[in-house]
């Protein structure tokens, strides 16, 4: 159990375009889900977090705008980078959350790589 | 100072080490403590999970926190060529569903 899944795995796109990325949980509801993004050789930055059917809430210096995130349900969440650039290629990672139990914990995907070329 | 450090490595160890892997942070209110294990390329897998202060071990794998400290250790006893990955360590203050602050990760690898 505690599956979390993203799509697409990579994408290489234009500068100037958006990017959108699907963060699911597929066997479990989560209450709240994280995103990150993780440069090579350095560890992950968490960028937002999601709870389902509010806004997210972005890190100091992660821009709210640009990084769009969506969390319309339970178990779908998406972020949207708009007009991507070169700087914004990196691995980004969600990760999901049941419930706010003590002993509970996150489960992270896969990861998307992203070029901007 | 960053709120976790981690020494990078690379650690290299024949296979069959004892392995030693810290972290030490200066927020004293990280109560939550985690080790990650992350294979190239691919999301991180979560090893080890202990609360507050003590020891918890599974199978080839401790962990330690020393709250007084502020320092947390992963053991990872005869290590094997699967093992070979990066190793994150993360902490919360208040829960391991919320915020999490990670350590750079200590890249580890095992040579048969």
């Amino acid at each position: 159990g505690a599956v979390v899944s993203q799509h697409p795995s990579w994408v290489i796109c234009k500068s100037g375009t958006s990017v959108k990325i699907e963060c699911r949980s597929l066997d479990f509801q989560a209450t709240t889900m994280f995103w990150y993004r993780q440069f090579p050789k350095q560890s992950l930055m968490l960028m937002a977090t999601s709870n389902e059917g509010s806004k997210a809430t972005h890190e100091q210096g992660v821009e709210k705008d640009k990084f769009l995130i969506n969390h319309a349900s339970l178990t779908l969440s998406t972020l949207t980078v708009t007009s991507a650039h070169p700087e914004d290629s990196s691995f980004y990672i969600c990760s999901a959350s049941r419930d706010s139990g003590s002993q509970e914990t996150q489960y992270f995907g896969p990861g998307t790589r992203l070029l901007v070329l | 100072q960053k709120e976790v450090e981690q020494d990078p490595g690379p650690l290299s160890v024949p296979e069959g080490a004892i392995v030693s892997l810290n972290c030490t942070y200066s927020n004293s209110a990280f109560q939550y403590f985690m080790w990650y294990r992350q294979y190239s390329r691919k999301g991180p897998e979560l090893l080890m999970y202990t609360y507050s202060s003590g020891n918890k071990e599974d199978g080839r794998f401790t962990a330690q926190v020393d709250k007084s400290s502020k320092y947390i250790s992963l053991f990872i006893r005869d290590s094997q060529p699967s093992d070979s990955a990066t190793y994150l360590c993360a902490m919360s203050a208040l829960g391991g569903y919320n915020k999490l602050i990670f350590g750079a990760g200590t890249r580890l690898a095992v040579h048969p």
